[in-house]
């Protein structure tokens, strides 16, 4: 069964405190890892797909990683409008299998 | 452009009563649909997916149940809720391969 297990639950940063989260998964057939973003009360935004090891994308102050078994979210310099709950799903056949998502909250 | 419309946004329901959540896509042709349901403080969880015209998967079993009457429509269903039904609902669209995205989601409120 897949599993995705992101991490921390919870983080705190001051801003222009760079930190990255993370997202590992266990899938026989990887069609795609996904991050997301969601803010309160809102339905998640996309923000990257990442295909193939070592494959790397940006957003802003967002970069996205790629290895066979994690991924990872960096943010450089992040302002208080990055606070949000990241979501990182991975996608074996139709459908995505979500992890329960990163709170990151950043302090003016 | 590809747009999803999901309603009502937010709804009360007793106990015992039933349930319908409406998401229809604009934009785009045959997707794949999804339903997914999010506790509170818990991940996404998959409920229904459609690949096509009455087509439904169902990944939980439960009370709830989905159809998809026409292409781009697809709904949820309950005849009778549950008190753990409560939760916020969403709706999801793909293409086939590509990018699942979301709606806005319907918060229910079962009392």
């Amino acid at each position: 069964e897949d599993q995705v297990t992101q991490s921390p639950e919870a983080l705190r940063l001051q801003e222009g405190e760079s930190s990255s989260l993370n997202c590992s998964y266990t899938v026989s057939g990887l069609r795609g890892l996904f991050w997301y973003r969601q803010d309160p009360g809102k339905g998640p935004e996309f923000l990257f797909t990442l295909y193939s090891a070592g494959e790397e994308k940006e957003k802003e102050r967002l970069k996205a990683t790629l290895t066979k078994k994690e991924s990872f979210l960096h943010i450089t310099a992040p302002k208080p409008e990055d606070s949000a709950t990241y979501l990182c799903a991975v996608r074996e056949n139709e459908k995505l299998t979500f992890g329960t998502g990163t709170r990151l909250t950043i302090i003016p | 452009s590809q747009t999803i419309h999901q309603w009502p946004a937010t709804l009360v329901q007793p106990v015992g009563s039933p349930l319908s959540l409406e998401c229809t896509v604009e934009g785009t042709s045959n997707p794949n649909l999804y339903w997914y349901r999010q506790a509170a403080g818990r991940g996404l969880q998959l409920l229904f997916y459609s690949v096509g015209i009455g087509q439904i998967s169902s990944e939980v079993p439960q009370n709830l149940s989905a159809s998809r009457p026409q292409d781009r429509q697809f709904i949820l269903s309950s005849k009778k809720l549950l008190l753990s039904d409560s939760g916020f609902y969403l709706c999801a669209w793909t293409a086939v391969g590509n990018t699942i995205y979301f709606g806005e989601g319907s918060w229910l409120t079962v009392v």
